[in-house]
Order: structure tokens, then sequence, then C-alpha cells
């Protein structure tokens, strides 16, 4: 079976320093993965996703980055956060080609800047 | 383009009452569409799930059916309780291609008091 793995669970860094944030996917090949941020008490924003190794697409001008260097493997990255950047992060993955079955979400990443 | 609109919360009810989060969809073409439910801290789940018009999801004694005349998925339970307290999600994707991305609403926040 497919299984979907995010780390840390929560995190507390201070303005300035660097981040990342690690997701990777087992059971599966070739799967779109995907980062979302979701603020305190709103909506789930898509940051970034992946169709396969090397391939990234941003959807809204961020402090963030994204890279996939492993066909199961995505990583969050920033080199220097921002207050702003608090949020708790999901990484989800999906099989290609298809919309029938949605994502699968990892746990998630609460990230504390401070 | 494809969006979901989504009935504002907060919800509040009290165990054993009716719960309808109303859930309407814009999109070209023909999507699939889903619930997903968070609880407090912790990732999305998958929590029903339709393809096609007049198709029913189900799933731990909550319903939605898609409705293509109204294009709506409503989700509802006959009888909450206290473990239902989430922020629920409803989602649509148009199969097709390598990247699908599911397009939120901004979720509802149900409380179910005791």
């Amino acid at each position: 079976s497919q299984t979907i793995h995010q780390w840390p669970a929560t995190l507390v860094q201070p303005v300035g320093s660097p981040l990342s944030l690690e997701c990777t996917v087992e059971g599966t090949s070739n799967p779109n993965l995907y980062w979302y941020r979701q603020a305190a008490g709103r909506g789930l924003q898509l940051l970034f996703y992946s169709v396969g190794i090397g391939q990234i697409s941003s959807e809204v001008p961020q402090n963030l980055s994204a890279s996939r260097p492993q066909d199961r493997q995505f990583i969050l990255s920033s080199k220097k956060l921002l207050l702003s950047d608090s949020g708790f992060y999901l990484c989800a993955w999906s099989v290609q080609g298809t919309g029938v079955n949605g994502y699968t979400f990892g746990s998630g990443t609460r990230l504390t800047v401070v | 383009g494809n969006s979901v609109t989504q009935m504002e919360g907060p919800v509040t009810l009290s165990e054993e009452a009716f719960l309808t989060i109303n859930c309407t969809y814009t999109a070209t073409g023909y999507p699939s569409l889903f619930w997903y439910v968070q609880y407090p801290g912790e990732g999305l789940q998958l929590l029903l799930k339709a393809t096609k018009a007049d198709d029913k999801g189900s799933n731990k004694g909550f319903e939605a059916t898609y409705r293509k005349e109204t294009t709506s998925f409503h989700l509802e339970k006959g009888s909450v309780q206290v473990s239902d307290s989430a922020v629920y999600f409803c989602a649509l994707s148009l199969p097709g291609g390598a990247d699908y991305k599911l397009s939120f609403g901004a979720g509802t926040t149900v409380t179910v008091r005791a």
C-alpha cells in the first residue's frame, strides 16, 4: 500500500534562518507531488506541484522554493524565513493522469517562525 | 476557471443534530468531487467522493450526492457526534493530463457540543 511521510511534525525557527521540509512517498512510482500551506484559521494555499523529477511549478510567488531530487521525494526550502512563513505545511501526492482518486495528504508540519 | 464555493462557517451544533454543509462548483468539463476532513492538528483525509452525476458518496455516516443540474455536492450527516468536530473541505478535479490539480473550497469549521 502507498504511504506518505512528512517531517518534522513541528518546527520553531528564528526569522532569517533556513528551512528544509521533506516529504517522501512509498509504494508508488511517478506520483504527482504537492506542497500546500494553511495559515491559522484559513484555507489551503497551493505553493508548488511537481509532475516529475526536477519539474517544479510554482503557484504563488513566495519566499520559498521546492525541489524534487528523486521520484518520490519532495523538499520545501527557504534561505531566510520570514514571520509570515508561519503556518501548517502539507505535502500530498496523487496518481498521474487521472482525477478520480484525489490526493493523499501527509500529516503536516507546524512551522512557527519567531 | 474551476472553483468551489463552500458554506461559510463556523458551524456549531449539539450532539445528534443534523449537519449540512453546502458546496457548489464551477467547472469546464466533467469534474470528480470530493469531501476532505481535517481533525485538529492533523492533515487532510479523504472522507468521500463521487465521480459522475447522481453518484452518492458515503462514509462514516456522511453522505453527498453529485448534482450536475444544480452543480452541487452538499455534505450531510443525520446525527453528529463530538468526534465529528473538524474542518471540512469540498474539492473538485478535472481528470486528464499529467498535472491535474484539486480546487479546494475555503473550508468549514464544525464544532459539535455534547
